[in-house]
């Protein structure tokens, strides 16, 4: 069955580093997104994607992030400085959404820890 | 904007019985959808079920369902014959579906244990 993968599974970083995060959504879904989950609180939405631009950005992603899909498969969250409260799991997921199809499929996400 | 508010934090269950998981949205769309999600501790999340609005029929997925009230805009989880592997945080979420890729709005989550 076709996943979401990420890459890291893990990253730790220093505060002011900058830092990328990697996805392959499911090959034939048009949409991508990311979420942050800080630790012990629930998930919240960061952005989506769809067609080579962003279609959606939550008040979190500000000018910090950025992303991208640098070829056919990958996707991309860049965090240009790092904060120590970016320390976070970020999920990735991906959807299909043709008639009768939101369902976002998620990755095993990214612990980023900033120190 | 819409909000989703899981009032149970925590909720225990003994194995092979039966709990329910409550869910509330608040929105002004007509046509959306709501999901749950399980996430263990490998904090992978994992769709369990979905409801589409627009279906009165409540979705069955083996040995989860749901119990989607529309007028009173909650949406729980029921899981029947409680399983070990069971135990997890469950968020209920919320789309819209007017909009394409649109968010997902999450709950806070409910942590489940389910005790031998």
């Amino acid at each position: 069955e076709p996943e979401v993968t990420q890459t890291p599974s893990h990253q730790v970083t220093q505060m002011g580093q900058e830092v990328i995060l990697r996805c392959v959504p499911i090959s034939n879904h048009l949409y991508f997104y990311w979420y942050r989950q800080i630790l012990g609180q629930k998930v919240e939405f960061l952005v989506s994607f769809y067609n080579n631009e962003i279609s959606e950005k939550s008040e979190i992603f500000d000018d910090q992030f950025s992303v991208e899909r640098p070829d056919g498969s990958n996707f991309t969250l860049k965090i240009r400085s790092t904060k120590l409260e970016d320390s976070a799991m970020y999920f990735c997921a991906s959807s299909e959404v043709s008639r009768g199809s939101y369902e976002q499929y998620f990755g095993p996400g990214t612990r980023l820890t900033v120190t | 904007a819409q909000t989703v508010t899981q009032s149970q934090p925590e909720m225990s269950v003994q194995e092979a019985e039966t709990v329910t998981l409550s869910c509330t949205y608040d929105t002004s769309e007509n046509n959306y959808y709501l999901f749950w999600y399980k996430q263990p501790p490998s904090r992978q999340m994992i769709l369990v079920i979905r409801q589409e609005a627009y279906k009165q029929q409540n979705a069955t997925e083996n040995r989860f369902s749901v119990n989607f009230q529309k007028a009173a805009k909650s949406f729980s989880l029921k899981i029947s014959d409680s399983q070990l592997g069971d135990t997890a945080m469950y968020f209920c979420a919320f789309t819209p579906q007017e909009t394409s890729g649109s968010r997902l709005t999450f709950g806070e989550g409910t942590q489940l244990t389910v005790n031998p």
